[in-house]
């Protein structure tokens, strides 16, 4: 399997502008995080889903941001519109059950907003 | 918010030394986890204990789960220039939320 694939790998865009984060998890993952991360906040969960169900989203962090997961193959988090505070890595990780194993990573989704 | 806290924010020991690193939560957890991040890379997993373990070894790695203090700690033995890195723990609660903390940057001089 190529793991957990996210695109793109770097986006730099202007203060305003919407962005759309993919990420594609390792199939059979049953769930699936999004995670920002930056020098001043560490790593902060923004959302996850068990079985493409958004379980847990006090993380995201205003109504700018919103995530789907249309089906178990697929997921997006989008920011609309894009501040420059928004800038930061962003990772997608999948599990492959509840509550007993690990998170596998994606490389990151490093974005801009100017 | 995080729910997990590492001590020490920073360590720098030399090539075959030994480094601990401790974590601290806050709430009950299913099982405790331990990951390393290369600089500008993603998360990897190295280890997991369950609430109901004290103690698990993997390799160089050992990990201590003590669930009354709400503490756990990671120890590499025989350092390498290959762990300088990052490591985090994460506290994986019901319904499988995996909440990290701010992560020990390890410096392994050669």
């Amino acid at each position: 399997d190529a793991g957990v694939i996210q695109s793109p790998r770097h986006e730099v865009t202007e203060m305003g502008q919407e962005v759309t984060l993919r990420c594609k998890p390792i199939s059979g993952h049953n769930s699936l995080f999004w995670y920002r991360q930056t020098m001043m906040r560490g790593l902060e969960l923004l959302i996850y889903f068990n079985n493409n169900v958004p379980i847990d989203d006090s993380g995201m962090p205003e109504d700018r941001f919103s995530a789907k997961m249309p089906n178990a193959s697929f997921s997006t988090l989008k920011i609309q519109p894009s501040e420059p505070r928004d800038s930061a890595v962003y990772f997608c990780a999948s599990s492959p059950e509840s509550e007993r194993t690990e998170a596998f990573f994606g490389q990151g989704t490093r974005l801009t907003v100017v | 918010s995080q729910q997990g806290e590492e001590d020490p924010q920073a360590l720098s020991i030399q090539e075959g030394e030994n480094a601990t690193m401790n974590c601290s939560y806050k709430t009950s957890i299913n099982n405790l986890q331990w990951y390393r991040q290369n600089s500008g890379r993603g998360l990897v997993h190295l280890i997991l204990i369950r609430s109901n373990e004290r103690e698990k070894h993997s390799g160089r790695l050992r990990v201590t789960l003590d669930t009354s203090k709400k503490s756990s700690s990671l120890l590499i033995t025989a350092s390498r220039a290959a762990d300088t890195a990052s490591y985090f723990c994460a506290t994986g609660a019901a319904g499988n939320k995996l909440t990290f903390g701010g992560g020990t940057r390890v410096l392994v001089k050669p």
